[in-house]
């Protein structure tokens, strides 16, 4: 089937250590994406890229990198110098600019 | 002042009720407009496109004021199953079309 895959579903980390997000799509997307989202919030944008080998920092990129290696996945490695790491995070991607984006379902990080 | 704006609700309607939500941005160089539907704890999921000659998928219909700059979506004969969190999108021409989401409206269908 056709879609966006995010994996782990939930992942648990101790506090000060770095853990990466997987995300990979088989839509033959260009543009790729990352949000986060706080309960009760709406979603804020960490990183995007709208091809390979290029990504652009969103709202909220401080202590977050990404790569993108290859058209279809597009991994987030949350890192020790973000402050407040638990969230839900979201893995999108659209055919392109200005177009409507898909998501995965999800990965709830929490730190302890 | 925040790029998209929602009213966050929550709005309490009985089912077969009319409901409609509004949602401004701030950007006049906005290209493209969507309305995303959230269920609690899941990804969003893209309910329909809005287009400048307004647009309807059965129930559910969207308008576009780029004048005032303002979206709507107006849902009829409300169902217990519209109950979710409603998220109005847009992207901004010369910005690389990033989505930019407002933070939702809430919509909780009674019986």
């Amino acid at each position: 089937d056709g879609g966006i895959t995010q994996s782990p579903k939930y992942l648990f980390r101790k506090e000060g250590q770095n853990v990466t997000l997987s995300c990979e799509q088989n839509l033959n997307h260009d543009a790729m994406y990352w949000y986060r989202q706080d309960p009760g919030q709406g979603l804020r944008l960490i990183y995007y890229s709208q091809i390979v080998n290029d990504f652009q920092k969103g709202d909220i990129a401080e202590g977050y990198s990404v790569s993108r290696e290859k058209k279809e996945s597009f991994p987030l490695t949350v890192t020790s110098a973000q402050k407040n790491p638990t969230a839900f995070y979201l893995c999108a991607s659209s055919a392109g600019v200005n177009t409507e984006a898909f998501f995965g379902q999800g990965t709830r990080l929490t730190v302890v | 002042r925040k790029e998209v704006e929602q009213d966050p609700g929550p709005f309490n309607v009985p089912e077969g009720a009319t409901v409609a939500f509004n949602c401004t941005y701030s950007n006049s160089a906005s290209q493209s407009f969507f309305w995303y539907r959230q269920d609690c704890r899941k990804e969003p999921k893209l309910l329909m496109s809005v287009y400048s000659s307004g647009n309807e998928d059965g129930r559910f219909t969207a308008q576009l004021n780029r004048a005032s700059q303002y979206i709507s979506l107006l849902i009829r004969d409300s169902k217990l199953s519209d109950s979710a969190t409603y998220l109005c999108v847009v992207t901004v021409s010369g910005n690389t079309g990033k989505l930019i989401f407002g933070q939702g409206t809430t919509l909780q269908v009674k019986p």
